[in-house]
């Protein structure tokens, strides 16, 4: 069975400009969760999406959104950007018919902003 | 609100030295309880996991058992090899509002020295 794919894995941006990254699930998983991991505030948690639904959202602003097609695949968007957006962005799928919490992380998307 | 409360980092140790890794948390419900490790340039994956109080998760020599008393999940080795060397992430997952909602500690590097 095919991991947690996201795609781009390494992409260069400059300030101001906006970002989107993909995450392809595991197939049959419905939850998609997305993290930031950087050296100085770790691993952060951004939005959770179920069936195109945003369950759950961390504490980011408006520039970062996302959303989840009905193939379970999701993207996340981040507009305007900012040196400090520079990141490691990994994208998580769970069964939720499992039912522990169980998350399958992807390789992750490494953001550099000039 | 849930919290994972790990001990900070970074780890040193000699291989073959024993390993421990602190890892409490707060929860309002019954949580599963996870430990995520993630190697050198790639994402979080699953290390090991318990469910239920007084259950012990273990794999690849790693092991650690819920303590429910004391709320504690601590990870230990007892002989660490250089290929161990990575950050470790203690998680909990509780169902809050009808679905599982994943907390994060904020890491552990372990660098193992030879």
């Amino acid at each position: 069975k095919a991991g947690v794919t996201q795609t781009p894995r390494y992409l260069i941006k400059t300030r101001g400009q906006q970002v989107t990254l993909s995450c392809s699930p595991i197939s049959g998983h419905r939850s998609v969760s997305w993290y930031q991991q950087t050296p100085g505030q770790g691993l952060q948690f951004l939005f959770e999406y179920f069936s195109e639904t945003q369950r759950n959202k961390g504490n980011f602003p408006g520039r970062f959104s996302g959303r989840q097609f009905s193939n379970s695949r999701s993207e996340m968007n981040v507009s305007t950007l900012e040196l400090g957006d520079s990141a490691l962005y990994l994208c998580a799928s769970s069964l939720e018919a499992e039912g522990t919490g169980e998350l399958f992380f992807g390789e992750g998307s490494r953001l550099t902003v000039l | 609100g849930d919290s994972v409360t790990q001990m900070e980092g970074p780890v040193t140790l000699s291989e073959e030295a024993f390993l421990t890794i602190n890892c409490t948390y707060t929860a309002t419900g019954y949580p599963s309880l996870f430990w995520y490790v993630q190697y050198p340039g790639e994402g979080l994956q699953l290390l090991l996991k318990a469910t239920k109080a007084d259950d012990k998760g273990s794999n690849k020599g790693f092991e650690a058992t819920y303590r429910k008393e004391t709320t504690s999940f601590h990870l230990e080795k007892g002989s660490v090899q250089v290929s161990d060397s990575a950050v470790y992430f203690c998680a909990l997952s509780d169902r809050a509002g009808g679905y599982q909602k994943v907390t994060f500690g904020t890491g552990t590097k372990l660098q193992v020295i030879p």
